[in-house]
């Protein structure tokens, strides 16, 4: 069970380059989230997606653009990369439910890009 | 006004003693979930516990368990007989019912020494 997957692990990027982040999950798992974590600090999200075809911002998403075509990928694109994107970028996935009102759904992170912008 | 606050940056544990790591929140929806991630020195976030606002008793995973006091909304992080592999960030989170989202905390970090 591969879980969420990510690549590539490592990136290095010129300003102004464009690149796009992988991001699979085998778990059937409606919904799916980007987030980017700056050294020595929290998670930061970037986008989100309740389902195929349906994404919404985050806190973070300017210089960033998702897709949803099906419910296993979710793709971050970077157009004309900054040195502030430079961080460590998660995936992560949740089957998310309500149980009794309650979000009982956990996330399931993949291991992560380290992106590094010059 | 934060969501999630964890207060302490940083915190020392001798090996087997147990720790206590704080969060607080802030929520005016009734049904929430809160959650605990460790992330080691290798990145990865790895799920530990989970308390959802409406449990009766706290939660417990082996050598973790959530000290859940929902009048003061705290949801701290118990560590029993910390093991050196217990070094690591953790970060406390929180969904609301009524939102998609997770909101993390800025973290603490938890250094167990022999």
């Amino acid at each position: 069970n591969a879980g969420v997957t990510q690549t590539p692990k490592f990136r290095i990027l010129k300003i102004g380059q464009s690149m796009t982040l992988q991001c699979t999950q085998d778990m059937n798992h409606n919904y799916m989230y980007w987030y980017r974590q700056d050294p020595g600090m929290g998670l930061k999200l970037i986008y989100y997606s309740v389902g195929a075809g349906i994404t919404d911002k985050g806190e973070v998403p300017n210089g960033y653009n998702v897709s949803r075509s099906t419910t296993e990928d979710f793709p971050l694109r970077l157009e004309l990369a900054a040195p502030s994107q430079t961080s460590v970028y998660f995936c992560a996935s949740s089957y998310s439910r309500l149980a009794g009102g309650l979000p009982t759904d956990t996330q399931y992170f993949g291991p992560g890009t380290r992106l590094t912008v010059l | 006004a934060q969501k999630i606050t964890q207060t302490q940056p940083g915190m020392f544990v001798q090996e087997k003693e147990a720790v206590t790591l704080d969060c607080t929140y802030d929520t005016s929806d009734p049904s929430y979930g809160l959650f605990w991630y460790k992330q080691p020195s290798s990145g990865e976030m790895i799920f530990l516990i989970y308390q959802g606002s409406y449990d009766q008793q706290n939660a417990t995973e082996g050598r973790y368990s959530l000290n859940f006091q929902k009048a003061r909304k705290s949801a701290n992080l118990v560590i029993s007989a910390s093991q050196l592999g217990d070094s690591a960030m953790y970060f406390c989170a929180m969904r609301e019912g009524g939102a998609d989202k997770l909101i993390f905390g800025t973290g603490t970090r938890l250094q167990v020494f022999p």
